[in-house]
């Protein structure tokens, strides 16, 4: 079993859509976790930084960490074909033991 | 100004050859990072210093040596190069206390022929 498990897609939506990206994880020494953005030929950028459960809010992104069911969530509200990417969840325990997922491919179609 | 840098961004090699490639990160950052990313988009860590001490070393072929000859530097080195080398490969860094932080270069897209 992968310590980081995600569904590679692709996910396909309309402009507009609220998209839901996914985790599970298997290490419950992972405190730490984020969303990084990857576009087409360029390095991963960090989207949502959050710490132990709960939710954080920032625009239109907003990350949910479950930690109980090893869950994190990522939600895009009124997605936009600029959000076309694959992101890519993240974990550590802090001691730069950084797991990411295999990473989801999103198409926001206009 | 660009925060972490790679070079070169292709490198394109027959099997057998030796190749490095450079990162250097103007952050000032303590540590540094060599991902590995396959076809299927797959990030693997393969290193971590951190103060130009080795932190992490995964499981990689021991043909693949990294050097940081300061703290805003961490180059790798391959030899010997195989096809199932060919990948993107990404320097990172981050911030003392935030592993979870990591800003990343723009890639090495290396092809073994």
């Amino acid at each position: 079993q992968k310590e980081v498990e995600q569904d590679p897609g692709p996910l396909s939506v309309p402009e507009g859509a609220i998209v839901s990206l996914n985790c599970t994880y298997s290490n419950s020494a992972f405190q730490y976790f984020m969303w990084y953005r990857q576009y087409s030929r360029k390095g991963p950028e960090l989207l949502m930084y959050t710490y132990s459960s709960g939710n954080k809010e920032d625009g239109r992104f907003t990350a949910q960490v479950d930690k109980s069911s090893k869950y994190i969530s990522l939600f895009i509200r009124d997605s936009q074909p600029s959000d076309s990417a694959t992101y890519l969840c993240a974990m550590t325990g802090g001691r730069d033991d950084m797991r990411f997922g295999a990473g989801t491919r999103l198409t926001v179609k206009p | 100004d660009t925060a972490v840098s790679q070079t070169p961004k292709y490198l394109v090699t027959q099997m057998g050859n030796d190749k490095s490639i450079k990162c250097e990160q103007n952050l000032g950052h303590d540590t540094m990072y060599w991902y590995k990313q396959d076809s299927k988009k797959f990030l693997k860590i393969m290193f971590s210093y951190n103060n130009k001490e080795l932190i992490i070393n995964e499981t990689v072929p021991n043909r693949f040596s990294p050097k940081s000859p300061d703290k805003a530097h961490l180059n790798l080195h391959i030899n010997s190069l195989e096809l199932g080398d060919s990948a993107v490969y990404f320097c990172a860094s981050s911030p003392p206390g935030l592993a979870g932080l990591q800003f990343f270069g723009p890639g090495t897209r290396l092809t073994v022929l």
